[in-house]
């Protein structure tokens, strides 16, 4: 069974200080990852997904199948980063599995 | 365009009522995903309808709950009997479906319903 974990349900960093949130996972097949936000009173929405290897916003994520984890990086935080990060497994039925998500605040 | 609604916002009702959840996905989205979001236990996955298959049924978490996707669009989201543990907000999302692989792409969250059980 696919599983996602997020060991921290809180984070919080002052501006400009760099922020990692850990996503480590349990698959059997070839997963795919992901990092959603949702920001206050937003909808939830993607942020960036391993596949791309692109950055957004600043965030950055790459997966080492080794360590079985999709850690989410920014080398310098900001304010308006503060949401709730989700990091979710997309197996090959398409079936997505989500983590406890982690609250980050970054503090002025 | 407009993106994924989910009527009602808030719902309250008194345990043992029944009450049913509507998700308007976006259109020409072939999948579509249902999830509860409870303080502190992220986003579990209750069910997922992929074009006309036999949805995968394997997150709900008891026979209480159900759903359907009527033509392929407007989906449905049912909790018989509600109990106090079923408060929470449900959160409905919709993707496409590539032609090849048929993999889902990026999920569009819809904003959700906080149901309240009392």
């Amino acid at each position: 069974a696919q599983r996602v974990t997020q060991p921290e349900k809180l984070l919080s960093v002052f501006k400009g200080a760099p922020v990692e949130l850990k996503c480590n996972y349990s698959y059997s097949g070839s997963p795919e990852l992901f990092w959603y936000v949702q920001y206050s009173r937003q909808r939830l929405q993607l942020l960036l997904r391993h596949i791309s290897r692109e950055s957004i916003k600043g965030f950055t994520a790459d997966l080492n199948k080794g360590e079985t984890s999709f850690h989410l990086k920014k080398p310098f935080a900001q304010e308006e980063d503060s949401a709730m990060y989700y990091c979710a497994l997309r197996g090959n039925n398409n079936d997505m599995r989500f983590g406890a998500g982690t609250r980050l605040t970054v503090k002025p | 365009g407009a993106g994924v609604s989910q009527s009602p916002s808030n719902k309250v009702t008194e345990k043992g009522k029944d009450v049913e959840l509507r998700c308007d996905p976006i259109s020409g989205h072939t999948a579509l995903y249902w999830y509860r979001q409870s303080l502190g236990q992220g986003l579990e996955f209750l069910i997922y309808f992929q074009g006309n298959s036999a949805p995968d049924k394997s997150g709900l978490p008891s026979d209480r709950f159900s759903a359907e996707r009527t033509g392929g669009s407007v989906s449905t989201l049912t909790i018989q009997r509600t109990q106090q543990e079923d408060s929470a907000v449900y959160l409905c999302a919709s993707s496409v479906t590539s032609s090849s692989g048929g993999r889902t792409d990026t999920q569009y969250f819809g904003p959700g319903t906080r149901l309240t059980v009392l």
